[in-house]
């Protein structure tokens, strides 16, 4: 049973650019939630989504959008690139009706902004 | 969700015993206490999770006192693999809550040496 995947490994970006990510949730998980990791930070929840809508949305600004597709897998986008959005991106998934106290988390892109 | 404080970091030895104490005074009260670890460049991984009193795992034990204003983290015998930060989150994120989206401070860096 493959876990959370995430594509691509590695991505280096410019300024002003746009980027899509991409989330392959835990098999029979049907919510996924994204989070940026600055270096030596912890993780900072931007968005989840469930049923192919956005439930919850953390602090950040409408240049983050994203979307889920019918098979539960996910896309992160984000526009205008700042130098300040390198970060580590993770992916997380967990089956939301089944009462689940955990989220399973993918291995992440490392997103560098030049 | 309540605020957690928790050490920056914190040294030891392999085959000892390590305690990391996590304080959230102003817990509510359906509010679990959860555990997460992460590795360099991977995700962060559910260890462990606790309302009250004491929970063990194959993994760690959790220990809560009566006022549950603090909770620590008790790793057995740990081994150089165990070198990772460790996250204590606060919230309603018991059975059924562990979905929505996660609030993490910035860990304690665990360094084990030989």
């Amino acid at each position: 049973d493959a876990g959370v995947t995430q594509s691509p490994t590695h991505l280096i970006k410019t300024r002003g650019q746009q980027v899509t990510l991409r989330c392959s949730p835990k098999s029979g998980h049907d919510t996924v939630s994204w989070y940026q990791q600055a270096l030596g930070q912890g993780p900072q929840f931007i968005f989840q989504y469930y049923e192919e809508e956005e439930r919850q949305r953390g602090n950040f600004p409408d240049r983050f959008s994203g979307h889920q597709f019918p098979n539960y897998s996910s896309e992160l986008n984000v526009n205008a690139l700042l130098l300040g959005d390198s970060a580590l991106y993770l992916c997380a998934s967990s089956p939301r009706l089944a009462g689940s106290y955990e989220q399973y988390f993918g291995p992440g892109t490392r997103l560098t902004v030049t | 969700l309540a605020k957690t404080t928790q050490p920056i970091s914190m040294d030891s030895y392999e085959g000892q015993e390590v305690n990391i104490t996590c304080s959230h005074n102003n817990i509510a009260t359906n509010d679990y206490i959860t555990w997460y670890q992460q590795f360099p460049s991977q995700g962060p991984r559910f260890i462990i999770q606790g309302y009250k009193t004491k929970v063990t795992n194959e993994v760690a034990s959790l220990f809560i006192p009566a006022d549950r204003k603090s909770s620590t983290l008790s790793l057995p015998r740990v081994s150089l693999s165990d070198t990772a930060v460790y996250y204590c989150l606060v919230g309603d994120m018991g059975p059924g809550g562990g979905a929505d989206g996660l609030t993490f401070g910035k860990g304690t860096h665990l360094i084990i040496q030989p």
